[in-house]
């Protein structure tokens, strides 16, 4: 299957300061990418779609000031956590569909995660 | 709430026995997929149904759709240790979001 790799896997960040998780599609062009946040032990929730060249799509609840998303080309989007507390950590997940497989009706690629411990 | 729920939330079965989650969503939806995740891993893409589909296989994975009742199940035969994991169904809709069941933890004992 195709990859996604997000960068970094684990990050310890102090309080108050910004951390940047890449997302990047390695052997394939997506125009969409996908950022999950999963607190432990919990589903996965959708927490914005970010489409390459415009901007991203939040879900309710999810502040855009403080998850900024960039989708800067068709193999690369990142999630910035500005001012992070210690609230904000969790996992991240970033997913990401085929270009050309239309919408809607595809599986979509997982990157690994990104563990993210703010102190 | 953008999540669907599953049941059980937690199973833990013998090595050889068969497996049984469900899931329920609420929305009208394109398709619907299972996804497998390890402790503190990313996801793994088991198998989509569409929806105009009523079952699937692959391999020793046995999915069901019914739209009428907005239900789904994953039947895993045949169960080894390494099948334990957690198991999220997720509903795509017209758009590109989807959104995720709220997991069942399964463990299989060898």
């Amino acid at each position: 299957g195709a990859v996604v790799s997000q960068h970094p896997s684990w990050v310890i960040c102090k309080s108050g300061t910004s951390v940047k998780i890449e997302c990047r599609s390695l052997d394939f062009q997506a125009t969409t990418m996908f950022w999950y946040r999963q607190f432990p032990k919990q589903s996965l929730m959708l927490m914005a779609t970010s489409n390459e060249g415009s901007k991203a799509t939040y879900e309710q609840g999810v502040e855009k000031d403080k998850f900024l998303i960039n989708h800067a080309s068709l193999t690369l989007s990142t999630l910035t956590v500005t001012s992070a507390h210690p609230e904000d950590s969790s996992f991240y997940i970033c997913s990401a569909r085929h270009r050309h497989r239309g919408v809607g009706n595809t599986e979509a690629f997982f990157g690994q995660g990104t563990r993210l411990t703010v102190v | 709430s953008q999540q669907g729920e599953e049941d059980p939330q937690a199973l833990s079965i013998q090595e050889g026995e068969n497996a049984t989650m469900n899931c329920s969503y609420k929305t009208s939806i394109n398709n619907l997929q299972w996804y497998r995740q390890n402790s503190g891993r990313g996801l793994v893409h088991l198998i989509l149904i569409r929806s105009n589909e009523r079952e699937k296989h692959s391999g020793r994975l046995r999915v069901t759709l019914d739209t009428s009742k907005k239900s789904s199940s994953l039947l895993i035969t045949a169960s080894r240790a390494a099948d334990t994991a957690s198991y999220f169904c997720a509903t795509g809709n017209t758009g590109n979001q989807f959104y995720f069941g709220t997991g069942t933890s399964l463990t299989v004992i060898p």
